[in-house]
């Protein structure tokens, strides 16, 4: 089957850095994206990883290893509005996104 | 660019009515449009898939009888949720791939409708 791993949820200090991994089994990979959720909104695109490697947005970075099924979002400089659910999807073989659960961030100051 | 609208943002209806949510890509078309829900706390849950002048393809476990989709035409999807129950009470989110992005570059959403059935 299917499946992708991330945290239930983390806890990280404003100015700080955190990493949020993501692990994945899919029957196929058409590359790996991450999303920002905030609470009672729909989710927004923040990066896009096909080839292995770090993406760097700003504060915002996404790393991608294909032979390890795995991935990380790395946030630094937090603010308390990077407080959200951070959600890891999969495009699989048939270009159909696969879903993780989400990792919930809370930030505190 | 790439911004998907959805109607209403939110509604509350009586149970065993029906609801129609209308989901928009405003500056782009959209072959395939997608129908999420999501319940508090939860992930989203893929639906069904939607593709312009065919018919929906459902998830396992999803009533096509009773979450009825339409795609008439390459801006425009809408959800119906007949005979609404209080357990249909949830977040339905819809997103679109663009057709002209070439190889699928992931999914625009909508801001998502939040029905309530009382």
């Amino acid at each position: 089957g299917q499946n992708i791993d991330q945290p239930t949820e983390m806890t990280a200090t404003e100015g700080a850095i955190v990493q949020i991994n993501c692990t994945y089994q899919t029957s196929g990979f058409n590359g790996l994206f991450w999303y920002q959720q905030h609470a009672g909104e729909a989710p927004t695109f923040l990066s896009y990883n096909v080839l292995d490697g770090l993406e760097e947005k700003g504060r915002f970075s996404s790393f991608l290893s294909r032979s390890k099924g795995y991935s990380y979002l790395l946030l630094k400089e937090l603010q308390m509005k990077d407080s959200a659910s951070y959600l890891c999807a999969v495009l699989d073989s048939n270009y159909q996104l696969i879903w993780g659960a989400g990792t919930k961030l809370i930030i505190k100051p | 660019g790439a911004v998907v609208s959805q109607h209403p943002s939110w509604v509350i209806c009586k149970s065993g009515t029906s609801v129609k949510i209308e989901c928009r890509s405003l500056d782009f078309q959209a072959t395939t449009m997608f129908w999420y829900r999501q319940f508090p706390k939860q992930s989203l849950m893929l639906m069904a898939t939607s593709n312009e002048g065919s018919k929906a393809t459902y998830e396992q476990g999803v009533e096509k009888d009773k979450f009825l989709i339409n795609h008439a035409s390459l801006t425009l999807s809408t959800l119906t949720v007949t005979s609404a129950h209080p357990e249909d009470s949830s977040f339905y989110i819809c997103s679109a791939r663009d057709s002209g992005a070439g190889d699928a570059y992931g999914q625009y959403f909508g801001p998502g409708t939040r029905l309530t059935v009382t």
